[in-house]
């Protein structure tokens, strides 16, 4: 499974929007880039999923460049409880026959009034 | 329609017991993944399951283990509990098909004392 990288940890204000982003040199040719979020003491949440160009839903858009080698979670107009940990995945589809999802370490943002 | 459900969500044991967790995941998902969560080596996979049987197993020992029912609800249980072992346990559930995102449940936190 491709290894990513991620700051550790980011700042932001309510109202900004917070971008993250991911490096995953490499990556394999099937393989797609997961976003989930978690709050302490609860289990993470699916935020978003691409393979390639630009993907966006109702809290997130996702950038991925050309040569699939990074990606960018782009959060818009932060709010405080947006505070979480933000981990990046890069693996087969999501359930597509076998599923184990492997995370890093993931990036705490902390967003202040 | 509910979520997945982890019981109990605290749990005290004493080092040398054995433990047994729960996970009912959500209905008509027939996959279920275990999850281990530490401060300091992250969430880590430990095994899936998928219609009664062990597709996938991560690099724990064989004091951890698990199973599933008929109804695809799943247990897994840890003997010979060590210090080490206390962590948040974390389960997923997802559904079939190519891009299908896994539910958390929020998690069992177990301490061994």
């Amino acid at each position: 499974l491709a290894k990513t990288t991620q700051p550790i940890s980011m700042d932001s204000y309510e109202g900004q929007e917070v971008n993250i982003t991911c490096s995953h040199n490499n990556i394999a040719t099937n393989d797609y880039i997961t976003w989930y979020q978690q709050f302490p003491s609860q289990g993470p949440r699916f935020i978003i999923q691409g393979y390639k160009t630009k993907v966006t839903n109702e809290v997130a858009s996702l950038f991925i460049p050309a040569d699939r080698k990074s990606s960018t979670l782009s959060l818009p107009r932060v709010s405080l409880s947006d505070t979480a940990v933000y981990y990046c995945l890069v693996g087969g589809p999501l359930y597509s026959g076998y599923s184990t999802l492997t995370f890093g370490k993931g990036t705490m943002l902390l967003v202040s009034p | 329609k509910a979520g997945v459900t982890q019981t109990p969500r605290y749990l005290i044991k004493t080092r040398g017991q054995q433990v047994t967790l729960s996970c009912s995941p959500i209905s008509g998902h027939r996959s279920v993944s275990w999850y281990q969560q530490t401060p300091g080596q992250g969430l880590q996979f430990l095994f899936e399951y998928f219609s009664e049987t062990q597709r996938n197993k991560g690099n724990f020992p064989g004091r951890f283990s698990g199973r599933q029912f008929s109804n695809s609800r799943s247990e897994m249980n840890v003997s010979t509990l060590e210090l080490g072992d206390s962590a948040l346990y974390l389960c997923a559930s997802s559904g079939e098909g190519v891009n299908t995102e896994a539910f958390f449940g929020q998690g069992t936190r177990l301490t061994v004392v």
